[in-house]
């Protein structure tokens, strides 16, 4: 596609509920990063692939968040017994090797 | 602390007015990202960059490494530039570190 594509744009999710966003970055681009966003807040990053590896996942916050690159290219970030701190925009970029970044739109989530 | 510092945090000026926009950083970075975001949209990536100086339309981008400091400057602002413009460091391994943003309101 032309641009970072992520679905679905909006999840409402019950306490404890697991949620699965998705991440199509721009095809050829080796470099992919999960940010998470609070309202009113600068992104936080947490975690960051080169093709499927994951090289860095350091800004998880918990055992709950999750995220996987299978085959280098869509990126999945699943969040088990989703909390109410977890509400948020999560934001998928990527990049060729130490470029320019673009970004999703993000996937907003609430849980009630 | 964050490593990234940005100033001012709000900024509301009349149509026509310069802006400059700062951001300071405390860590040894490859590249420094100006961005920005539109209420409830998603990120544009504005400028990257290592050195120097950048120009895209009304948009000027500076950086002092030596300083660790880095200055974005939009020109005759319009109402459309009201967003906010987030200043990012990128350090080692590739992942972005985020200033707060600087949310600019321009006033026609």
């Amino acid at each position: 596609g032309a641009g970072v594509s992520q679905s679905p744009r909006y999840k409402v999710a019950k306490r404890g509920q697991d949620v699965a966003l998705r991440c199509d970055p721009i095809s050829g681009h080796v470099s992919l990063f999960w940010y998470q966003q609070a309202l009113g807040q600068g992104p936080e990053f947490l975690t960051y692939f080169q093709n499927e590896a994951q090289l860095d996942k350091s800004g998880l916050p918990s055992d709950r968040f999750f995220a996987e690159r299978p085959e280098g290219s869509v990126s999945t970030l699943k969040i088990q017994r989703t909390q109410q701190e977890d509400s948020a925009v999560y934001l998928c970029a990527s990049s060729l090797a130490a470029g320019e970044l673009f970004f999703g739109e993000g996937s907003r989530l609430t849980v009630l | 602390k964050n490593e990234v510092e940005q100033s001012p945090q709000n900024l509301t000026a009349q149509e026509g007015e310069f802006i400059t926009i700062n951001c300071s950083y405390s860590v040894g970075i490859s590249a420094l990202h100006w961005l920005q975001q539109h209420p409830g949209g998603g990120i544009v990536s504005l400028f990257m960059l290592s050195s120097g100086k950048k120009k895209h339309g009304r948009l000027i981008a500076t950086i002092n490494i030596q300083e660790k400091h880095s200055s974005l400057h939009i020109t005759a602002s319009h109402p459309r530039d009201s967003a906010v413009y987030i200043c990012a460091v990128r350090v080692g391994n590739e992942k972005l570190t985020f200033g707060t943003g600087t949310r600019l309101t321009i006033i026609p």
